[in-house]
């Protein structure tokens, strides 16, 4: 099946510097959505891109959908503490009809010191 | 305007039991949505479903998972003679069109602890 690989796994930053993460894709999607996910909590939908190139920004976070539609990468400018949490890509593949049979990346948990 | 709802938050049963866990979509959404989440994992995908009819179970497995969301009431996932594997946390996310560019909302989730 599908894999999407997401780096880096875990990141300990300080309060105020900007995060990137990536994930990539052995196969192609049409679309990538970045979720956040607090413990205990459902994902929340961050950012979704829905064309090959398109650079998408919400707030402090900015995400790009890779030319190669393989690719995605999610940036967080001046991290804050509530910025704590384990952040998702996910990929709706190509042909599938459906809004949401989306593979998951397996989660970059960011933890922001003080 | 309430989210997804899905209940119980927590459910612990006790293996061979039976675990029936329930979703209601956002109002005025039909299309269902059912994701698996080990710990430390990503969502894995189950089931879609619309009203009645069940769209794609690719991602169920084939003994003791079923799915159903009728005409009235929630969407229902149902897991029969539960085994510690089936411990996880399952959420439902609901759309109000199945088609791309669609964007899908996800409950807080149930966690299944199998004792």
């Amino acid at each position: 099946g599908q894999q999407l690989n997401q780096s880096p796994q875990s990141m300990f930053i300080q309060e105020g510097e900007d995060v990137s993460m990536n994930c990539t894709s052995s196969s192609i999607f049409n679309t990538w959505l970045w979720y956040k996910q607090d413990p205990g909590e459902g994902p929340v939908l961050l950012i979704a891109l829905y064309k090959a190139g398109e650079l998408t920004s919400n707030g402090r976070l900015t995400a790009q959908f890779g030319i190669t539609r393989k690719d995605s990468f999610l940036n967080i400018s001046a991290s804050i503490p509530s910025d704590v949490g384990i952040y998702f890509c996910a990929g709706q593949p190509l042909n599938t009809g459906t809004a949401s049979k989306l593979t998951f990346g397996t989660g970059t948990r960011l933890q922001v010191t003080l | 305007n309430a989210g997804v709802m899905q209940n119980p938050r927590h459910l612990v049963r006790r293996r061979g039991q039976e675990a029936r866990l329930r979703c209601s979509p956002m109002k005025g959404h039909s299309h269902v949505y059912w994701y698996r989440q080990l710990p430390e994992e990503g969502l894995k995908f189950m089931v879609y479903l619309q009203k009645e009819n069940i769209i794609d179970e690719s991602g169920m497995p084939k003994e003791r998972f079923s799915a159903e969301f009728p005409k009235e009431g929630p969407s229902i996932l149902r897991i029969q003679q539960v085994v510690r594997g089936d411990s996880a946390a399952y959420f439902c996310a609901s759309s109000p069109l199945g088609q791309a560019n669609t964007e899908a909302f996800f409950g807080q989730g149930t966690r299944l602890t199998v004792v």
